[in-house]
């Protein structure tokens, strides 16, 4: 079983819709990430979090919408997305970012998003 | 910039042998290499994280090597299972938890 806990497991959504992927972990990691995977492509990052304030935006498109509400919650919402944003969208925590550079990532089983 | 790469892509073997996955990156500046495994429609298992400063890291049949100064990392699995079926990808810390990941090694064990 993973640490990091991503819900819901699958969302389908229209292009008008807006929606929230939801990311949890308990492992009193400071650090907090989202990916996203394309089918048979490696993962790319988009947005890094660390102690609650976001670090890192890889120029992702403003209808991602990062939250940090606390050290254990991700959000990732999501406003009048495009059918080629449709993939697995991955969480990931780990420890505090400066000083654990060698501190290895744990990633959440992740959210197959579907954009109609 | 950064660019990892996976060979093979794909293997298959049958259950009991030893294999070797590659790894290779094109700039040594790295903090440390980190090997994940997927499972279909799955989030990324950590598997091994090894330090820029160090050479291999061992869990049980897995071994991991790295050669910082020719951008290579091997992943060596030992008596390979069916369980071991998965996508293998390697990863390269550029920074700051920044990982650039690799293509992918598509293994298949079989029985």
């Amino acid at each position: 079983d993973t640490e990091v806990t991503q819900t819901p497991k699958h969302l389908v959504m229209g292009m008008t819709n807006k929606k929230s992927l939801k990311c949890e972990q308990h492992m009193g990691h400071r650090a907090m990430y989202w990916y996203k995977q394309k089918a048979k492509k490696p993962p790319e990052l988009m947005f890094v979090y660390s102690y609650e304030k976001l670090s890192i935006n890889e120029s992702v498109p403003s209808r991602f919408s990062p939250e940090c509400p606390n050290s254990s919650l991700l959000n990732l919402h999501l406003h009048a997305l495009q059918p080629e944003d449709s993939a697995l969208y991955l969480c990931a925590s780990s420890q505090d970012r400066s000083r654990g550079l060698n501190s290895p990532l744990h990633f959440g089983n992740g959210t197959r998003l579907t954009v109609t | 910039k950064q660019e990892v790469t996976q060979i093979p892509a794909a293997l298959s073997v049958p259950e009991g042998e030893n294999l070797v996955l590659n790894c290779s990156f094109t700039d040594s500046a790295i903090y440390n290499l980190q090997w994940f495994r997927q499972d279909p429609g799955k989030g990324l298992t950590s598997l091994l994280l090894i330090q820029s400063s160090q050479r291999e890291q061992t869990s049980g049949r897995l071994n991991a090597s790295l050669d910082k100064s020719s951008g290579r990392s091997t992943l060596y699995i030992a008596a390979s299972q069916p369980g071991d079926s998965a996508t293998y990808l390697c990863a390269v810390n550029t920074g700051f938890q920044k990982l650039v990941f690799g293509t992918g090694t598509r293994l298949l064990v079989s029985p």
